[in-house]
């Protein structure tokens, strides 16, 4: 079955260090995209970063980088340099891009950035 | 260029009621979305249109909701009757289409049901 699984519920990190978020994900399809997004308390879904199931390379969005590792079907979210601006939910998501092109979200991680 | 749009930002219904949401994505996107998201759980995809047409609405509850996407633009969301169960956000979102399948989302609409 289709699965996103996000194991950290909160995680804390001080401000200007690294942190790297968790996403391990299921499917049997060869062909599919992860995604991050990031949620402020405002509520607004924010799309940070895509990897495609093909992708040689990691991707890389200025601060924000994704640890993809397909064997062992892992895409963790690495930010560097955190800031205070950057608490918020943290969702990882898949989209199949085969069948019904389903996009499916994890329970997500809650960042919490110290001053 | 504009975001997607949701209207209205919140509504507070009794139960057996009926309620719409309203979206208009971002122009040119052909791909949109209706996701539920739960207090405290990620969305939940409840129906994904391509134009005018439906290519996923395996998790949409058919026997009291339903969604259309007039002239691939516009969608509105409907529930009837409303259960406690469905108070959460109702999130809109879009897709460029053509290779890059990033979705861009509204503010949401808080659903309560009392």
């Amino acid at each position: 079955a289709q699965k996103i699984t996000q194991t950290q519920p909160g995680m804390f990190v001080q401000e200007k260090e690294a942190v790297t978020l968790d996403c391990t994900y299921d499917t049997s399809d060869p062909s599919y995209g992860l995604f991050w997004y990031k949620q402020p308390s405002s509520g607004e879904m924010i799309f940070l970063i895509y990897q495609g199931s093909y992708d040689q390379q990691n991707a890389t969005e200025g601060r924000y980088s994704l640890n993809f590792q397909k064997a062992r079907k892992s895409a963790n979210l690495v930010i560097s340099a955190s800031q205070l601006g950057d608490s918020a939910m943290y969702f990882c998501a898949m989209r199949l891009n085969t069948g019904g092109f389903k996009t499916i979200f994890g329970a997500g991680t809650r960042l919490f950035v110290k001053a | 260029e504009a975001g997607v749009a949701q209207s209205p930002r919140y509504k507070i219904i009794e139960k057996r009621q009926s309620v719409a949401f309203w979206c208009n994505p971002i122009s040119g996107h052909a791909t949109l979305y209706w996701y539920q998201q739960i207090l405290g759980q990620g969305p939940k995809l409840l129906i994904q249109f391509q134009n005018n047409g439906v290519v996923d609405d395996s998790q949409l509850p058919k026997d009291r909701f339903s969604a259309e996407r007039l002239k691939g633009v516009d969608s509105t969301l409907k529930i009837q009757p409303a259960k406690l169960e469905d108070s959460a956000v109702y999130l809109c979102a879009s897709s460029p289409g053509q290779g890059r399948y990033e979705q861009y989302f509204g503010p949401g609409t808080r659903l309560t049901v009392t």
